[in-house]
């Protein structure tokens, strides 16, 4: 079946650090993928998505390359800020749609000064 | 607008008691689901809904009941709680009209069974 593997954190980086959090998945098709960000007693919100190969998606100073050959969607943030400090988890939707969402177990950043 | 919300927000139960776990929304969404998350496991659907009426079974549906009776509430209940139900429990909207990534998530309720 379909499944999101994540880097494990927690990730601790120095405010201003250059972050990658790596995620692969598997799955047949062309599934769509999604990052969600959790911040600290609150539920998950969509951070970025990529709905077809090669798509990049980016929001918050954030991206993510949908990458078919290395079936890879990984986060990228040129230089955080300590307000970054969440949980951020991969995810996909197979092909076809549906409700359900395959995520990742989560990766913990926290960003220092 | 409130959003989704959750209530408790922390709760401990001891085996075979039930409980219930509230969620509501205010954005009019048609779509409702609970997920489960645990340490190394993401998280994993439960029960879903598609409308007032409709529910079906997700990934993980033993041990939890679901009804929706309104559009805006879809309680999930535990009717005699097990340890391996100790999780985060997080309920979810999304409208008819969007696409499955664009759910909206309460703030979650954090179980314990002793």
């Amino acid at each position: 079946g379909d499944s999101v593997t994540q880097m494990e954190g927690p990730v601790t980086l120095s405010e201003e650090a250059f972050l990658t959090i790596n995620c692969t998945y598997t799955a047949t098709g062309y599934p769509s993928l999604f990052w969600y960000v959790q911040y600290p007693g609150e539920g998950l919100q969509l951070l970025l998505k990529a709905t077809k190969a090669d798509d990049k998606g980016s929001n918050k100073g954030f991206e993510a390359t949908y990458r078919k050959e290395t079936t890879s969607f990984h986060l990228e943030k040129g230089s955080v800020q300590v307000s970054d400090s969440a949980v951020y988890f991969c995810a996909l939707r197979a092909t076809g749609g549906g409700n359900k969402l395959t995520f990742g177990t989560g990766t913990q950043l926290k960003v220092e000064l | 607008n409130a959003g989704v919300t959750q209530t408790p927000k922390f709760q401990v139960l001891k085996t075979g008691q039930s409980m219930t776990l509230q969620c509501a929304q205010d954005m009019n969404h048609e779509y409702m689901s609970w997920y489960r998350q645990d340490p190394g496991m993401g998280l994993r659907l439960i029960h879903y809904s598609v409308g007032a009426g409709i529910t079906d079974q997700g990934e993980v549906p033993n041990g939890y009941n679901v009804s929706r009776s309104t559009t805006e509430d879809f309680p999930l209940r535990l009717l005699s709680a097990a340890p391996s139900q100790t999780s985060v429990y997080f309920c979810a909207s999304r409208s008819s009209g969007g696409s499955s990534y664009e759910q909206y998530f309460g703030p979650g309720t954090r179980l314990t069974v002793t």
